[in-house]
């Protein structure tokens, strides 16, 4: 059983340059999560898409973030002109359709803006 | 809004002694409930969620929880602590409305003495 992929798992960036992960869900999952984690914190919602249409974005995904799902399959998250503030966690979560669905999570991908 | 609160920060068992992790929500609706572990440097594992029905809820590795509609909670608890259970701990609530996005708490850190 294939769970959650991200990569890459860890990304050391400088100040200003853009950056793109990627998640691979389960396959057979439609719902697909973006979360991002700071320390000392619990995650927070960034986004998610039901197959390739993203239906919710957080106030937290400001302009110079976006995350796209083009096939309904894998998903990209971007953050262009990086800032230190944007050094956190990034998780990405699948789950099937349907209410109260458990959401099954990535190993995350550590994001260090210098 | 939804809301977790995890009053604990820090918690300090000894092995083999019990534990009990606090957990209170605020949500308009029956909520869905999950609670998740974290190890240092790595994604979350599913412990168990509540749906509905039997309040007393049975998970992996010998946690389970209750929920308290009355008191707005769903503590987790085990009867017998073992080192390897040393992690984070996150409480979260489902929010039906938005595709099942999870709401997390800030998380307990569990240390286990020998």
């Amino acid at each position: 059983d294939t769970g959650v992929s991200q990569d890459p798992r860890h990304k050391i960036t400088k100040r200003g340059q853009n950056v793109t992960f990627r998640c691979d869900p389960i396959s057979e999952h439609n719902r697909l999560y973006w979360y991002r984690q700071t320390l000392g914190q619990g995650p927070e919602f960034l986004t998610y898409f039901q197959n390739e249409a993203q239906l919710e974005k957080s106030r937290l995904l400001s302009d110079r973030f976006s995350a796209e799902r083009p096939k309904g399959s894998f998903s990209t998250l971007e953050i262009q002109r990086t800032e230190q503030g944007d050094s956190a966690m990034y998780l990405c979560a699948s789950s099937p359709p349907g209410l109260g669905e458990t959401q099954y999570f990535g190993p995350g991908t550590r994001l260090l803006v210098l | 809004a939804q809301s977790v609160t995890q009053p604990d920060i820090h918690i300090t068992v000894s092995e083999g002694a019990s534990l009990e992790l606090r957990c209170n929500y605020s949500y308009g609706a029956t909520p869905y409930l999950f609670w998740y572990v974290q190890s240092p440097g790595q994604g979350l594992q599913l412990l168990l969620k509540y749906f509905s029905g039997d309040t007393l809820v049975q998970g992996i590795k010998g946690f389970e929880a209750e929920f308290k509609r009355s008191q707005s909670s769903f503590n987790l608890r085990k009867p017998s602590v073992h080192w390897s259970d040393a992690a984070e701990y996150f409480c979260a609530v489902g929010a039906t409305e938005y595709g099942n996005k999870l709401v997390f708490g800030a998380g307990t850190i569990l240390r286990v003495k020998s």
